[in-house]
């Protein structure tokens, strides 16, 4: 079973519509990452956050950690084609000073209507 | 710097065949993972290395897999002997640093057992 619970696992929304992807832990998380994967490709980094209450933004993407550590959300803004993807969270499970472990969650398939 | 490379992109092999998968993780990151991913399990870990040494394999499905690191440059995942069921996308991971870095993915090999 996943380890990171994903919220929803697909989404389809109409151009220009704004859209949040949850992503939640039932442990502290050392650190949460967020990636997209385009059908058929390998994953691209979009963020990392690993601070409670911490959150950063890249274009039109925003990702927060809650104070806790064990939920995180990814808000896209004015979402557009391009957008389109899987969208994945990871967590760093805390392989000690062996490096991290980093396991992902169930994604979440976006679709973006023109 | 070419990102990790993998090798093959694609492979498609007879049931009980011998499978190598390949992989040459960024110049100067410590630490390599290996994935499976598939529509009904989505993307799960396999093995990691640190310092070409496994840290968990505890994700490895069966005896039949089997994962090497020779040096800091090379990695490879047999399956032998392989079974229909092994038919996903492989994908390898490396990153630098002992926790919250980054793990940058190769492109994947889609393997298919006939």
């Amino acid at each position: 079973s996943q380890e990171l619970e994903q919220s929803p696992q697909s989404l389809i929304v109409q151009e220009g519509k704004n859209l949040t992807i949850n992503c939640t832990s039932s442990k502290t998380l050392y650190g949460l990452y967020w990636y997209k994967q385009k059908y058929g490709e390998g994953l691209i980094f979009l963020m990392m956050l690993q601070k409670g209450g911490e959150e950063k933004s890249h274009e039109k993407i925003t990702a927060k950690l809650d104070e806790k550590k064990q939920q995180s959300s990814l808000h896209i803004t004015a979402s557009q084609p391009s957008h389109a993807g899987i969208y994945l969270c990871g967590a760093d499970r805390g392989g000690g000073n062996a490096g991290n472990m980093l396991t992902f969650g169930g994604g979440t398939r976006l679709m973006v209507k023109p | 710097d070419a990102g990790v490379i993998q090798s093959p992109r694609h492979e498609v092999t007879e049931m009980g065949q011998e499978v190598t998968l390949r992989c040459k993780p960024i110049s100067g990151h410590n630490s390599l993972f290996w994935y499976r991913q598939t529509m009904m399990r989505g993307l799960e870990l396999l093995i990691y290395f640190n310092n070409n040494v496994p840290i968990d394999d505890s994700g490895m499905p069966e005896d039949r897999f089997s994962a090497k690191m020779p040096n800091a440059s090379f990695s490879t995942l047999k399956i032998q002997p392989s079974e229909p069921r092994d038919s996903a996308v492989y994908f390898c991971a490396s990153s630098k640093g002992l926790r919250n870095t980054e793990a940058f993915f190769g492109q994947g090999t889609r393997l298919t057992v006939v």
